[in-house]
């Protein structure tokens, strides 16, 4: 079954600075995705970034980027330049092929940027 | 373009009662999917919708159950409820099903429904 797992359950960090949220999962399939969520306080699910299992390079958007590093089954989110608005629980998520496109979450952290 | 929309925002509902949640899908989507968040936990997969068939359930009592409209829409409802179903739901849609980044889930804002 697959499972994800994030360590953290709070990170505070100055604006400016780099963050590295981290994420470990656990599949037996060869091909899946793994995506990380932003949820502010409102509630809705904001979609940051996407990897492919099969994805040679890691997934870059913007000040987000997705460290990826399959054989140690871990897809780490950094936020470079952090901002105040940056401040909300962040998910790490994974879809399996085939069958329901369902994703799995873990249980999130949330990140806290101090001025 | 029009991105998922959920009705109703927060709903009060007591035990025993049966509630009714709608979601409006991105345009061109055809696949809806929805999860159960309680506080403090991250989101469980209910079940998903493609082209208004039931494509996957999560581990979910049937008092769960949904439908899908041919303009993709979505309900979902609960029957008998009980405490343990005051949570945030979440609907997603995604353009089909298959992998790849094409078929992202997009969120709505999610209904916050409360059960006294």
């Amino acid at each position: 079954a697959q499972k994800i797992t994030q360590t953290q359950p709070g990170m505070f960090v100055q604006e400016k600075e780099a963050v590295t949220l981290d994420c470990t999962y656990d599949t037996s399939d060869q091909s899946y995705g793994l995506f990380w969520y932003k949820q502010p306080s409102s509630g809705e699910m904001i979609f940051l970034i996407y990897q492919g299992s099969y994805d040679e390079q890691n997934a870059t958007e913007g000040r987000y980027s997705l460290n990826f590093q399959k054989a140690r089954k871990s897809a780490n989110l950094v936020i470079s330049a952090s901002q105040l608005g940056d401040s909300a629980m962040y998910f790490c998520a994974m879809r399996e092929g085939g069958g329901a496109q369902k994703l799995v979450f873990g249980q999130g952290t949330r990140l806290t940027i101090n001025p | 373009e029009t991105g998922v929309t959920q009705s109703p925002t927060h709903l009060i509902k007591t035990r025993g009662q049966q509630v009714t949640l709608r979601c409006s899908s991105q345009s061109g989507h055809n696949t809806v999917s929805w999860y159960q968040q309680a506080l403090g936990q991250g989101p469980q997969f209910i079940f998903q919708y493609y082209r208004e068939e039931e494509n996957g359930r999560g581990n979910f009592p049937p008092r769960f159950s949904g439908l899908q409209f041919p303009n993709y829409s979505s309900e979902l409802n609960v029957n008998a409820l009980e405490l343990d179903d005051s949570a945030l739901y979440l609907c997603a849609s995604s353009l089909g099903l298959g992998g790849g980044f094409a078929n992202t889930q997009y969120f709505g804002p999610g209904t916050r429904l409360t059960v006294l």
